[in-house]
């Protein structure tokens, strides 16, 4: 069973406008959440957390929000690059070890 | 330094070959990963070491070796793999603080077994 879940396998965003990226969870234990971003062939590069005693986090372009009763997590992009075109994962993880729950990803492409 | 560095970029073995791959990190993270990602698929945790010591084995098959010899170097001997066990293989680092997971990634080793 998925206990994360990134139900958009791709989307497709003009460049210059907001990408949003949703994750859901099921594991009410998990407490930290984080998004990853992934080019072929090269490791995940990490973007953004967010602790669940917080409902947003910003960093520059992106911003991922927490809705802890959805068990519903967010990153916006904002304004979208080209260079932003690639994979991106949504991770989550509880206090009680160190592994990280992935969801399937969701391939974003930027239009010119 | 922040970044987690992995030898070689490339790898083509025979079933019969013995190989290693590397992974290095200066940042002072007492925890490090072996990750196996295959095309389209999220990372696949395989092994977790913390303060050198093997703390999570996935039931990884014993053709598939850890070794952490300190704190910065994290190893993986292979030996008799099979054609399946092609993937991109992936080590990762963080701190010691499970609540605060945020691990940072190497590029990764392509291994193709022919």
């Amino acid at each position: 069973d998925q206990q994360v879940k990134q139900n958009s396998p791709s989307l497709s965003v003009q460049e210059g406008r907001i990408s949003i990226l949703n994750c859901d969870y099921t594991n009410s234990m998990f407490d930290y959440f984080l998004w990853y971003k992934k080019y072929p062939a090269e490791g995940p590069t990490f973007l953004i957390s967010i602790s669940s005693i917080k409902d947003k986090n910003e960093d520059g372009r992106f911003t991922v929000f927490l809705n802890k009763s959805a068990k519903h997590l967010s990153l916006h992009i904002v304004p979208s690059q080209p260079g932003d075109s690639a994979v991106y994962f949504c991770a989550a993880s509880d206090n009680s070890n160190y592994q990280l729950i992935w969801g399937a990803g969701t391939k974003l492409i930027i239009k010119p | 330094d922040t970044e987690v560095t992995q030898t070689p970029k490339h790898l083509v073995m025979g079933m019969t070959n013995k190989k290693s791959l590397k992974c290095e990190q200066h940042m002072g993270h007492r925890a490090m990963y072996w990750y196996k990602q295959k095309a389209k698929k999220p990372p696949e945790l395989m092994f977790v070491y913390s303060y050198e010591k093997l703390s999570i084995n996935e039931s990884v098959p014993s053709r598939f070796s850890p070794e952490c010899p300190n704190s910065s170097l994290l190893n993986l001997h292979l030996h008799a793999l099979q054609p399946e066990d092609s993937a991109l293989y992936l080590c990762a680092s963080s701190q010691v603080h499970p609540s605060y997971n945020e691990q940072f990634f190497g590029p990764g080793t392509r291994l193709t077994v022919l």
